[in-house]
């Protein structure tokens, strides 16, 4: 089946500095990948997303690379902030021709700390 | 927010029951697709509905099954409710397949 997995299951950061969320999947025909905010108690929330026709994307204080030689996906979140603190998961979109498909991997755990 | 909305927020039922989830998708979404949340996992795709037909279906048995109504309305139904459907059941809206999806608050269910 297919593997969509963090390197880091928890992560800690000072408010203010800058958090890198990384994921590893296994599907090199994977061509769309999301990566979502979830908070405690709510339904994931879109942040960023990016196709493989890219390699970098750009957001508001958000930003995604995507290495496709190595299979890797990154989410960078800058200046992060308390309110930043929650489950990050990626998503992959393993079969492209057949629907909006995604899998998830474990998530990473973001702890900003004031 | 999102503006997909489910209901009802919680639910308790006996194994061996049937429960109906409802979402409601985005305004000018045409595609549902529905998600199994067990606690401390990622979500875990059940079924998609795009334009009232199956869309594609994850790992999970027969006993799941849902509607998509003409508004884009969606149900999901679990038949002989076992301990193990215990979860957050999500429900995500989209502009079409392969397209960025947009989650609902999601439904908890808790079998006894």
């Amino acid at each position: 089946g297919e593997s969509v997995g963090l390197h880091l299951p928890t992560l800690s950061v000072q408010e203010g500095d800058n958090s890198i969320i990384n994921c590893a999947y296994s599907n090199s025909a994977s061509d769309y990948f999301i990566w979502y905010k979830q908070e405690s108690g709510k339904g994931p929330q879109f942040i960023i997303d990016i196709r493989s026709n890219m390699d970098k994307r750009q957001g508001q204080r958000v930003t995604v690379l995507l290495n496709k030689t190595v299979k890797h996906l990154s989410l960078q979140i800058a200046a992060t902030q308390p309110g930043d603190s929650a489950v990050y998961f990626c998503a992959e979109n393993p079969e492209p021709n057949t629907g909006n498909q995604f899998y998830f991997g474990t998530g990473t755990s973001l702890t900003v700390i004031p | 927010e999102t503006g997909v909305t489910q209901s009802p927020t919680h639910l308790i039922k006996t194994r061996g029951q049937q429960v109906t989830l409802r979402c409601s998708s985005q305004s000018g979404h045409n595609t549902v697709s529905w998600y199994q949340q067990a606690l401390g996992q990622g979500p875990q795709f059940i079924f998609q509905y795009y334009r009232e037909e199956e869309n594609g279906r994850g790992n999970f048995p027969p006993r799941f099954s849902g509607l998509q109504f003409p508004n884009y309305s969606s149900e999901l139904n679990v038949n002989a409710l076992e301990l193990d459907d215990s979860a957050l059941y999500l429900c995500a809206s989209s502009a079409g397949p392969n397209y960025e999806q947009y989650f609902g608050p999601g439904t908890r269910l808790t079998v006894t």
